[in-house]
């Protein structure tokens, strides 16, 4: 089946200690979006690709990566994460962006210690 | 900016009996709205979507949510529920001023059906 998929499901790291993120696809949707979702809120909209185009939302720290480097995977680095990084980290995928259905991985939970 | 608004961050009902989602934005001006339903440990999916037409739309499993521009609701509804429809739901809105047609979502509301 086409999927989004998301490695790890689960990510424990330190504080400051950098981490990586991984989110593949099997759609061939050309649109990849990172959302943080904290506990009991939104998922928030951290960037997204269009194509190998980068639009980063305006809030999101700078503290917040990525790379994509081929149509099938999107990256989310975290330079130096803080505890206030724990979060739940949802990719979705879309084609061509717009009104089209996004698609969710079932996200990576980051615990920062 | 739009904003998005689920007052009801629980929603507790009995199996069988019917439930109304609360969803509100802050904008009339043209907007697509949704409605993703998540399901413990994993990510969202699409229930139903608005984007025109009839304001009335409905999804596969007996959900249905009504557009209305007025009010700027969004509101879902199921005139009877099961214990699997228990989930996290979150109501979200693309504002078509926004060439990027990304989603900004509500908080969510948890649906607890009990037997």
């Amino acid at each position: 089946d086409a999927m989004v998929i998301q490695n790890p499901r689960y990510q424990v790291t330190q504080f400051g200690k950098p981490v990586t993120l991984s989110c593949s696809q099997t759609l061939n949707h050309n649109v990849m979006y990172w959302y943080q979702q904290k506990s009991s809120q939104a998922p928030k909209l951290l960037f997204h690709y269009y194509d190998k185009d980068f639009n980063n939302e305006a809030d999101t720290p700078d503290n917040f990566q990525s790379r994509r480097p081929n149509t099938s995977f999107c990256f989310l680095d975290i330079r130096s994460p803080g505890l206030g990084d724990a979060a739940m980290y949802l990719c979705a995928t879309s084609r061509e962006g717009g009104v089209n259905e996004q698609f969710f991985g079932p996200g990576t939970r980051l615990t920062v210690l | 900016a739009q904003s998005v608004t689920q007052l009801d961050s629980q929603v507790p009902v009995f199996e069988e009996a019917p439930v109304e989602l609360r969803c509100n934005y802050s904008s009339s001006v043209s907007v697509y709205l949704f409605w993703y339903v998540q399901y413990p440990n994993q990510g969202l999916q699409l229930l139903l979507k608005y984007l025109s037409g009839s304001t009335l739309v409905e999804s596969i499993n007996g959900f249905e949510a009504e557009f209305n521009k007025s009010q700027t609701s969004f509101h879902l509804r199921k005139p009877s529920v099961h214990i699997s429809d228990t989930a996290e739901y979150f109501c979200a809105v693309s504002d078509l001023r926004d060439s990027s047609y990304k989603l900004i979502f509500g908080s969510g509301t948890r649906l607890l059906v009990r037997p």
